[in-house]
């Protein structure tokens, strides 16, 4: 399997822009992550999905963020308006299990909202 | 709630030195997991390890070895003879299985290997 697959790698975009995150996740995980990383708040979790169903969105900052999974093989995450404070890399993460296997990471999106 | 803290933001070596971070964790749970990853200066995080509650044999992958120790709730990596690729960010961190948590991480320490 190729690993969960993220794009786009960067996205810089202008304040106010919307912006959409997108992950393919690995073949036959049930779940899905939403992680953002940034300097002073380490690694959060944003949202998860189980069989494409959300199930803790409890971690997304605001209304400006929201996330689909349509299908098992793909999921977005959009900021609509983004701020600059947004900035930020964002991982998309598959596991087989909650709270009991390892989640495999995709490579992260870095954005910058100017 | 599961917390896990990792102490030393930042270490540096000199190549071939052993290196030892630490990783202390709290958990409510008697059934927990916990995991160490890996961050190259390229971003991405790579999985490492994982272990649950119930074993606490040392685990050893080349020059990587973990020391689970439940007493002090601590789940330590050491890299012996580093080297600069070992040069990253690690992170330490925390799931519970009864609560089906996701992964709580650590805030990560800092390896610089030098040559």
């Amino acid at each position: 399997d190729a690993g969960v697959i993220q794009s786009p790698r960067h996205e810089v975009t202008e304040m106010g822009q919307e912006v959409t995150l997108r992950c393919k996740p690995i073949s036959g995980h049930d779940y899905l992550f939403w992680y953002r990383q940034t300097m002073m708040r380490g690694l959060e979790l944003l949202i998860y999905f189980n069989n494409n169903v959300p199930i803790d969105d409890s971690g997304m900052p605001e209304d400006r963020f929201s996330a689909k999974m349509p299908n098992a093989s793909f999921s977005t995450l959009k900021i609509q308006p983004s701020e600059p404070r947004d900035s930020a890399v964002y991982f998309c993460a598959s596991s087989l299990e909650v709270g009991i296997t390892e989640a495999f990471f995709g490579q992260g999106t870095r954005l910058t909202v100017v | 709630a599961q917390k896990v803290t990792q102490a030393q933001t930042e270490i540096s070596v000199v190549e071939k030195e052993d290196v030892t971070l630490d990783c202390v964790y709290e958990t409510r749970d008697t059934t927990y997991y916990l995991f160490w990853y890996k961050q190259p200066p390229s971003g991405e995080l790579v999985f490492l390890i994982r272990r649950n509650s119930f074993d606490e044999q040392n685990e050893i992958s080349g020059r990587y070895s973990w020391n689970f120790q439940k007493s002090t709730s601590s789940f330590n990596f050491t890299i012996t003879a580093s080297q600069v690729v070992d040069s990253a960010v690690y992170f330490c961190a925390l799931s519970e299985k009864f609560r089906y948590s996701t992964l709580t991480f650590g805030k990560g320490t800092m390896l610089l290997v030098s040559p």
